[in-house]
C-alpha cells in the first residue's frame, strides 16, 4: 500500500497570507487528490491532480485560491492562498492504487 | 449526483457490546463502497471495501459490512467493541468517470463507554 507523507503537519497562519502543503508518496501514482476536512465535518474533494496536466477542481474550488502543482509521479503541492479564518481545516492528500484510496496524515491549518 | 448519508452523528456503545453503523448511498450504477476510520489526530485508515461479489465483506480489526442493493445500504458491524474502537467512521462511495474520486458521508463518531 502507498505510504504518504505531508508537510507541514500543522501550521498557524495569519489571514491574507499563503501556505503551501507538500505531499510525497513512496510510489509512482497517476492520480493524486486533495481533500479538505473542516472542523467537525466530513471530507470534501478540492481537486484531482494528474502529472503533466492541470488539476481538475471540484465545484466551489478555484485555481486562484487553491493552486496545485504536480511536477512528477510521487509529489504534489497544494497552496492555500490569501487565507481567511474559514480556511482553517485539515487538508489531506490522497492517492489511488488498484481501486483503493490511501490518505496522508493531513495538515492541520489554523488561520488567525 | 452521488451521495452518502450517515444518519447517526454520534453513537455510544458499551465496551463488549455489538456495533452497527448505518450508511446509505445514492448512486446510479453499481457502487464501490468503503468504510474508513479516523482516530483522533490520525489520518484515515481503510477498514474494508466492496466492489462486487459476496455482499458480506470482512475487514480489518474485526469489522464487517453488508451491501444491500435493495436498501442502498452498506452498514458496518462489529460483534464486540473495544475501547480502542472509539473514533470517527466515514462511509464513502467511489464516484466519477472511471471511479476517480470518493464521496464521503458526514461521519459517525463512536464513543465507547466502560
Amino acid at each position: 500500500s502507498a505510504v504518504i507523507s505531508q508537510k507541514p503537519s500543522r501550521d498557524i497562519c495569519q489571514r491574507g497570507t499563503s501556505l503551501t502543503i507538500q505531499c510525497q508518496v513512496d510510489s509512482q501514482v497517476t492520480m493524486m487528490f486533495w481533500y479538505r476536512q473542516q472542523p467537525g465535518q466530513s471530507l470534501t474533494l478540492i481537486a484531482t491532480a494528474n502529472q503533466g496536466s492541470e488539476a481538475t477542481y471540484e465545484s466551489g474550488f478555484v485555481i486562484d485560491k487553491f493552486p496545485i502543482s504536480r511536477p512528477n509521479l510521487t509529489f504534489s503541492t497544494l497552496t492555500v492562498s490569501n487565507m481567511s479564518p474559514e480556511d482553517s481545516s485539515i487538508y489531506l492528500c490522497s492517492v489511488e492504487e488498484w481501486g483503493e484510496f490511501f490518505f496522508g496524515p493531513g495538515t492541520r491549518l489554523t488561520v488567525t | 449526483a452521488q451521495s452518502v448519508t450517515q444518519p447517526d452523528i454520534h453513537i455510544t456503545v458499551s465496551e463488549g457490546a455489538s456495533l452497527e453503523l448505518r450508511c446509505n448511498y445514492s448512486y446510479g450504477a453499481t457502487p464501490y463502497l468503503f468504510w474508513y476510520v479516523q482516530s483522533p489526530g490520525q489520518g484515515l485508515q481503510l477498514l474494508l471495501k466492496y466492489f462486487s461479489g459476496d455482499t458480506l465483506v470482512q475487514g480489518i480489526k474485526g469489522f464487517e459490512a453488508e451491501f444491500k442493493r435493495s436498501q442502498s445500504s452498506f452498514n458496518l458491524r462489529k460483534p464486540s467493541v473495544h475501547w480502542s474502537d472509539a473514533a470517527e467512521y466515514f462511509c464513502a462511495v467511489g464516484a466519477g468517470t472511471g471511479f476517480q474520486k470518493l464521496v464521503f458521508g458526514t461521519g459517525t463518531r463512536l464513543l465507547v463507554s466502560p
